[in-house]
């Protein structure tokens, strides 16, 4: 359902340090899952994604875990930087690529 | 590659009027496009996904004939806000699916207002 009325969850961390954003997804069904990164009046932006039959993904400075059990998902940003500052949501896919649903998103403030 | 252009990036129309926003996939046949609002804050809700040639279907609560989606091409894919509203005042994004295990991408986002 729409989340009305809600604010975003901030993250802050020191610039440097890494960091962890959670989702939670509702789907058991959804079989991908993708990080986007939105920076303010721009849209999403791709960093990583996951399939449903691996838990773990690496990419450059980024980890993406997924566990099925508790439909868990993080996204582990190593090293942060203040570029890394923006709003991170997570998509789960279903119905063979037809539906997209988006998390709530976290808001990440890196500090110098 | 795998690049969608969105336009325009911001507009500002009096209400009643009639908004059209475009998504153009540049490099690749964008089979199946959805649009989603975002309002501030907020994370994204999808609108509608279009297929080409075939009509849009709409989330829950969507009313269809005030937000009108054409995908009449591979290229292409319209959604016109029609009889705008303050209340439609919002951020719209249009996505497409580059394909099956190639994920999707991101117009850059259309700020409407409305007053």
């Amino acid at each position: 359902g729409e989340s009305v009325g809600l604010h975003l969850p901030t993250l802050s961390v020191q610039e440097g340090d890494n960091s962890i954003i959670n989702c939670a997804y509702s789907n058991s069904a959804s079989d991908y899952f993708i990080w986007y990164k939105q920076e303010s009046g721009k849209g999403p932006q791709f960093i990583i994604d996951i399939r449903s039959n691996m838990d773990k993904r690496q990419g450059q400075r980024v980890t993406v875990l997924l566990n099925k059990t508790v439909k868990h998902l993080s996204l582990q940003i190593a090293a942060t930087q203040p570029g890394d500052s923006a709003v991170y949501f997570c998509a789960e896919v279903s119905g063979g690529y037809q539906k997209v649903t988006f998390g709530t998103g976290t808001k990440l403030q890196v500090i110098p | 590659g795998a690049v969608v252009s969105q336009h325009p990036s911001r507009v500002i129309c009096k209400s009643g009027t009639s908004v059209k926003i475009e998504c153009r996939s540049l490099d690749f046949q964008a089979t199946t496009m959805f649009w989603y609002r975002q309002f501030p804050k907020q994370s994204l809700m999808l609108m509608a996904t279009s297929n080409e040639g075939s009509k849009a279907t709409y989330e829950q609560g969507v009313e269809k004939d005030k937000f009108l989606i054409n995908h009449a091409s591979l290229t292409l894919s319209t959604l016109t806000v029609t009889s705008a509203h303050p209340e439609d005042s919002s951020f719209y994004i249009c996505s497409a699916l580059v394909g099956q295990g190639r994920g999707y991408t991101f117009g850059s986002g259309t700020r409407l207002t409305v007053v």
